[in-house]
């Protein structure tokens, strides 16, 4: 019964760099939302997606970065050439898409710092 | 783009005493979520409300959803230090596929 799987917990990059951010989301959920947390702030959205679409990327960044949710396998945050400012939590979350609820189940986070 | 607003940014407060986080916002949800989260951790998942004028007791936290379902409060009764922690609102529409917009979040610090 696990929970939505974040990897890596830390991920250090020197500027110039790509980082691939990995997220598993809880059995049975098929919306994925990425989010992006700067100290002392809170959540922003990036993205939403459903399994192989994206819904929402309103909240992405227009270069530098993109995100996937394939058919088979997790989720993935891709942010290429990295810059100091990338430097920032990075939490997913997950939900069944159904119902009446839309909660969501966060993981733990990837904390990337560009070096 | 769903705008929840909370108040206030932050508070810090004795062990034993009571405290309210608000959650606002000129928009309608199907849904609203409470969370916690501290340090270096993800969002904890506390509590969901969907019905207008609901209220949820979780020990020590009560959460009410407003009649128009555009607001939400959260109230802890004696405050303990691990209380301390972010706590964060989301809202969500069924009409916005599903989309959950999060507030900034309020600091709570209890101090012993």
């Amino acid at each position: 019964n696990a929970g939505v799987m974040q990897n890596p917990r830390h991920l250090v990059r020197r500027r110039g760099q790509e980082a691939r951010l990995r997220c598993s989301p809880m059995k049975g959920h098929s919306h994925v939302y990425w989010y992006r947390q700067l100290p002392e702030e809170g959540l922003k959205f990036m993205v939403y997606l459903q399994k192989e679409n994206i819904i929402d990327e309103s909240g992405m960044p227009k270069e530098r970065f993109s995100a996937e949710f394939p058919k088979e396998g997790p989720s993935i945050l891709r942010i290429q050439q990295v810059v100091r400012g990338d430097s920032a939590a990075y939490f997913c979350a997950s939900s069944p898409g159904q119902g009446e609820e839309t909660e969501a189940f966060f993981g733990q986070g990837t904390r990337l710092t560009v070096v | 783009t769903q705008l929840l607003e909370q108040s206030p940014q932050f508070l810090s407060i004795q062990e034993g005493e009571n405290l309210t986080v608000y959650c606002n916002s000129s928009s309608v949800f199907s849904s609203l979520q409470w969370y916690r989260q501290e340090p270096g951790e993800g969002p904890v998942l506390l509590v969901t409300v969907v019905t207008g004028g609901e209220v949820k007791k979780l020990k020590r936290l009560t959460f009410q959803f407003g009649d128009a379902r555009k607001d939400s409060s959260l109230h802890i009764t004696a405050a303990q230090p691990g209380d301390t922690g972010l706590y964060l609102c989301a809202g969500g529409t069924r009409s916005n596929d599903y989309k959950l917009s999060f507030g900034a979040g309020t600091t709570v610090t209890v101090r012993a």
